[in-house]
C-alpha cells in the first residue's frame, strides 16, 4: 500500500510568491494534517482537515490555508511568501476516529524561499 | 502549544541502553507519542502511550510515563547504528486532533 504522498518535494520560490503543496492520504484515511518544519525545530500543527472540514488550525497567519478535497487528499497554500516561511512542509493522515490520533507521515515538501 | 522540552542530544555505544527524557506540558493530554526522523526523511511514528499507563513495551523499545512530573522517557535497549536519528516526544492538543512537538533529541550511536 502507498504511504502518505507528498508533491512536490523541493521547492524554490522568492518573496511575495504564492506555492501550493498536495498531499495524498493513505487509502482510507479520512483525515489530513498539516504541520511545517523549520530547520532545527519539532514540527509545528498548522491545519487539521477531516470529512472536508477544516477541524483545528494552529497558530499560523491567514497567509495559510488549505483544502480537503472529496478524495481526501489536500493542498497547503501560502501567499506572500516570507524568508521565514522556508522550512520542511509535512503532511500526515490518519483514520480520524476517536482514540490515538495515529499519525502517519509523509516525506515532506521542502520548501526554500528567497 | 506550550514547550514541549527535550534534551537536544545524547550519544552512545552500540549496544548500550539509551534514554530519551522529555517533559510535556498538557496534563490532559490523552496519548504521548514517540517519533523518529532519519536525515531526509519524515516522522516515524515509534510507539505511543495512553495517559492512564504508567509503562508500555513494545520489543527493544520501553515507554515509562510519570503523569505527576509530567516526564516521559523513551529507553532503547541494544542500540544499533541504524537507530541513529532525531527523536521527538509529543503530546495531543486541540481536542486530541493535533499533536504538539518537542524540539528532538538528536541521537549519536557509535561503533
Amino acid at each position: 500500500d502507498a504511504g502518505v504522498t507528498q508533491s512536490p518535494t523541493h521547492l524554490i520560490k522568492t518573496r511575495g510568491q504564492h506555492v501550493t503543496l498536495r498531499c495524498s492520504p493513505i487509502s482510507g484515511h479520512k483525515s489530513v494534517s498539516w504541520y511545517q518544519q523549520v530547520l532545527g525545530q519539532g514540527p509545528q500543527f498548522i491545519f487539521q482537515y477531516y470529512e472536508k472540514e477544516e477541524r483545528g488550525r494552529g497558530n499560523f497567519p491567514d497567509r495559510f490555508s488549505a483544502r480537503q478535497f472529496p478524495n481526501y487528499s489536500s493542498e497547503l497554500n501560502v501567499n506572500a511568501l516570507l524568508l521565514g516561511d522556508s522550512a520542511l512542509y509535512l503532511c500526515a493522515s490518519s483514520l480520524g476516529v476517536a482514540g490515538a490520533n495515529v499519525l502517519t507521515f509523509g516525506a515532506g515538501s521542502r520548501l526554500t524561499v528567497l | 502549544g506550550e514547550d514541549v522540552e527535550q534534551s537536544l542530544f545524547l550519544s552512545v555505544r552500540e549496544g548500550d541502553s539509551s534514554v530519551i527524557n522529555c517533559t510535556y506540558t498538557d496534563s490532559s493530554s490523552t496519548y504521548l507519542y514517540w517519533y523518529k526522523q532519519e536525515p531526509g526523511a519524515g516522522l516515524q511514528l515509534l510507539t505511543y502511550i495512553f495517559s492512564n499507563m504508567d509503562m508500555k513495551q513494545d520489543q527493544r523499545l520501553t515507554v515509562l510515563l510519570n503523569k505527576k512530573d509530567k516526564h516521559l522517557s523513551l529507553r532503547i535497549a541494544d542500540t544499533q547504528t541504524g537507530d541513529s536519528a532525531i527523536y521527538f516526544c509529543a503530546e495531543t492538543f486541540n481536542s486530541g486532533y493535533a499533536l504538539n512537538f518537542g524540539k528532538g533529541t538528536s541521537l549519536l550511536v557509535t561503533p
